[in-house]
């Protein structure tokens, strides 16, 4: 069974400042990777994901995460944010051991919040 | 938008009550995958169906059923409902490939049980 973890409850930034999410993961199988993003009232948005290959995955509206296998860390970065960066953001995993019948693992959510 | 609709978009009903929730996945997704987003309990997948069959369960309580209909639309039905089934219930899709398996949520319908 997989879990996640996500350290920060919440992160405060103001805006244009770097920011790292942290996430964690603890599977026995290899996994796929997926950070989502709630914005206030809405259902859940892809940003990135990793399924294989480079590392380094870049998503939408700026934001890269790294898959470091050897820490089961898939942080996620965005150099500078913006104040529609507020949302909730979601580390997910999903067991690679039963590709196309995934059943998505989430962690408890980082809320993301952007001040001027 | 995620081309995955869901209603009602609200939702308010009496303990002890059923009620239905609906989803359309995107045109051409066969799988679909219900999720229940709570405060004391975050996000939790419930259920999913992949072209009109069950194919995984996760913390799906008795009193809730799932089905998935030939237009490849689905329902969550939860029956005899109590206070903490108050959520957000999502739907999602995906296509079920080897390496496109990203699920694509809808905006959820909200429940409260007063």
């Amino acid at each position: 069974a997989q879990s996640v973890t996500q350290l920060d409850s919440q992160v405060p930034v103001f805006e244009e400042a770097p920011v790292e999410l942290r996430c964690n993961y603890s599977s026995s199988v290899s996994v796929y990777l997926f950070w989502y993003v709630q914005y206030p009232n809405q259902g859940l948005q892809l940003l990135l994901k990793y399924l294989s290959g480079s590392t380094l995955v870049k998503g939408i509206n700026g934001f890269e995460a790294e898959f470091n296998k050897s820490q089961t860390s898939f942080h996620l970065r965005k150099p500078s944010v913006h104040i529609s960066d507020t949302a909730e953001y979601f580390c997910a995993v999903s067991d690679k051991k039963n590709t196309g019948f995934q059943k998505l693992v989430f962690g408890t959510g980082t809320r993301l919040l952007v001040s001027p | 938008d995620s081309g995955v609709t869901q209603t009602p978009k609200h939702l308010i009903t009496a303990t002890g009550q059923r009620v239905t929730l609906r989803c359309s996945p995107r045109s051409g997704d066969l799988s679909v995958y219900w999720y229940q987003q709570s405060l004391d309990q975050g996000l939790q997948f419930l259920i999913q169906y992949y072209n009109g069959e069950e194919r995984a369960k996760g913390n799906i309580l008795e009193r809730f059923s799932a089905q998935q209909f030939p237009d490849l639309h689905s329902e969550l039905n939860l029956s005899s409902l109590e206070l903490g089934d108050s959520a957000l219930y999502f739907c999602a899709s995906s296509v079920v490939t080897s390496f496109t398996d990203t699920q694509y949520f809808g905006p959820g319908t909200r429940l409260t049980v007063l």
